[in-house]
């Protein structure tokens, strides 16, 4: 199994829902991604886990909550979202923080296209 | 802060040309990715180059890295329409961060 697999493909949900975005990757990869990415736009680094471990928060507003419960699995918790957060949330992984990461690059997940209603 | 830019980021040809496309980036890095990514679709990662003078081909695409003048291109040969897509070079910006340039919509016109 060499993919990255995020569900659902597509959400819409309103301003006072929670939602969540699953990722899972049965790689043994030991770093998983999420990015953000709006219309023509690069995606844009959101949170890191290292090891089941949150290494990177990049001044990510508190409404997006990110979860690690195994290796193999990382979940974005979703709560009272604005229209402006509308785009593709990727979800990546890695085989190693550093060290052999750099060997075989980052898989990307297909993509999570949400709307906020 | 590492920056990396691309250019152009907008470029239609013709099939069966050839043209280059580049990436600079501020910082010191070894490692530079490209992606390609369609309307409404993922990444999908082309190349990983992680030395000087490295230089990867595959198929009409071949992309190199100069570390020290901190330069990617990838070049295009003999573009087919096949080949249009946004293409994205992407930098290590430490130990697990990955800067995206702006990206390059490429159009090939039949």
């Amino acid at each position: 199994d060499t993919e990255v697999t995020q569900t659902p493909k597509h959400l819409v949900m309103g301003m006072t829902n929670k939602k969540s975005l699953k990722c899972e990757q049965h790689m043994g990869h030991r770093a998983m991604y999420w990015y953000k990415q709006k219309a023509k736009k690069p995606p844009e680094l959101m949170f890191v886990y290292s090891y089941e471990k949150l290494s990177i928060n990049e001044s990510v507003p508190s409404r997006f909550s990110p979860e690690c419960p195994n290796s193999s699995l990382l979940n974005l918790h979703l709560h009272a979202l604005q229209p402006e957060d509308s785009a593709l949330y990727l979800c990546a992984s890695s085989p190693h923080p550093t060290g052999r990461a750099e060997v075989y690059g980052y898989t990307f997940g297909s993509g999570t296209r949400l709307t906020v209603v | 802060e590492l920056k990396v830019e691309q250019n152009p980021l907008f470029l239609s040809m013709q099939e069966g040309k050839n043209y280059t496309i580049y990436c600079n980036y501020s910082t010191t890095s070894d490692r530079l990715y490209w992606y390609r990514q369609d309307p409404g679709k993922s990444l999908e990662s082309l190349f990983v180059l992680l030395s000087n003078g490295a230089v990867k081909q595959e198929g009409r695409l071949m992309a190199s890295l100069d570390t020290k003048a901190r330069l990617s291109t990838l070049h295009i040969t003999a573009a087919v329409h096949d080949l249009s897509a946004t293409y994205f070079c992407a930098v290590g910006g430490g130990s697990e961060k990955l800067v995206f340039g702006k990206g390059m919509k490429l159009t090939v016109n039949p």
